[in-house]
């Protein structure tokens, strides 16, 4: 059983059109991390959010942190092909363990 | 372009062989972390360095997997004897600090089990 959960498992839009990928948990972190990989590749950190309620811009990517600080969701728009990958969410204990979530495959197709 | 850097990148190998995975960690990174990717799991985390002492190995099988940090610029993952269900791609990761600060992860070993 994953400490996270992520939603959906996979995703398949039109370039341009907007997307959202959640992130949700019953415990509480001290922070939250978005990651995205590619294939043969390692994860690769996007943005790190720490505030309950926080907001995190990124150009296109917009990172949201629930105020119970259990949730997240990572909001694209206009999607581009370059946005294809698997994005991972990651919450860090008050220790040194991130623990990941299963992961959301989005393919944006041109 | 400071990067970890892993080594082998691709390994195939039958059951019951000894494997070794290399990693070198970003200079001056004070943690390592040793992780597995698979389909039905994700990624788990399998041990955990800070400044070369191991901190955290509960992940890992300890029947069959060992890690060690000999020196600074290098973390090795050995797994005596494979089975087929350590198919997998390993990463190694590295940071400053807490789990809270990025971890800068490596291309990984695909490793099958034949």
């Amino acid at each position: 059983t994953q400490l996270l959960e992520q939603s959906p498992q996979f995703l398949s839009i039109q370039e341009g059109e907007n997307l959202t990928v959640y992130c949700n948990s019953s415990s509480v972190f001290s922070s939250l991390q978005w990651y995205r990989q590619e294939p043969g590749e390692g994860p690769v950190l996007l943005v790190t959010v720490v505030t309950g309620g926080e907001v995190k811009k990124l150009k296109r990517l917009t990172f949201q942190f629930g105020d119970a600080r259990k949730d997240s969701s990572l909001h694209i728009t206009a999607a581009q092909p370059g946005d294809t990958g698997l994005y991972l969410c990651a919450g860090a204990s008050n220790d040194y363990k991130l623990s990941f979530g299963a992961g959301t495959t989005v393919t944006v197709r041109a | 372009d400071a990067r970890v850097t892993q080594t082998p990148r691709h390994k195939v190998t039958e059951m019951g062989q000894e494997v070794t995975m290399r990693c070198q960690p970003i200079l001056g990174h004070n943690t390592v972390f040793w992780y597995r990717q698979t389909m039905m799991q994700g990624l788990e985390l399998l041990a955990y360095f800070r400044n070369r002492a191991p901190l955290d190995d509960s992940g890992m099988p300890k029947d069959r997997f060992s890690a060690e940090m000999p020196d600074a610029t290098l973390a090795t993952l050995k797994i005596q004897p494979s089975e087929p269900r350590d198919s997998a791609v390993y990463f190694c990761a590295s940071g400053l600090g807490l789990a809270g600060n990025e971890q800068f992860f490596g291309p990984g070993t695909r490793l099958t089990v034949l």
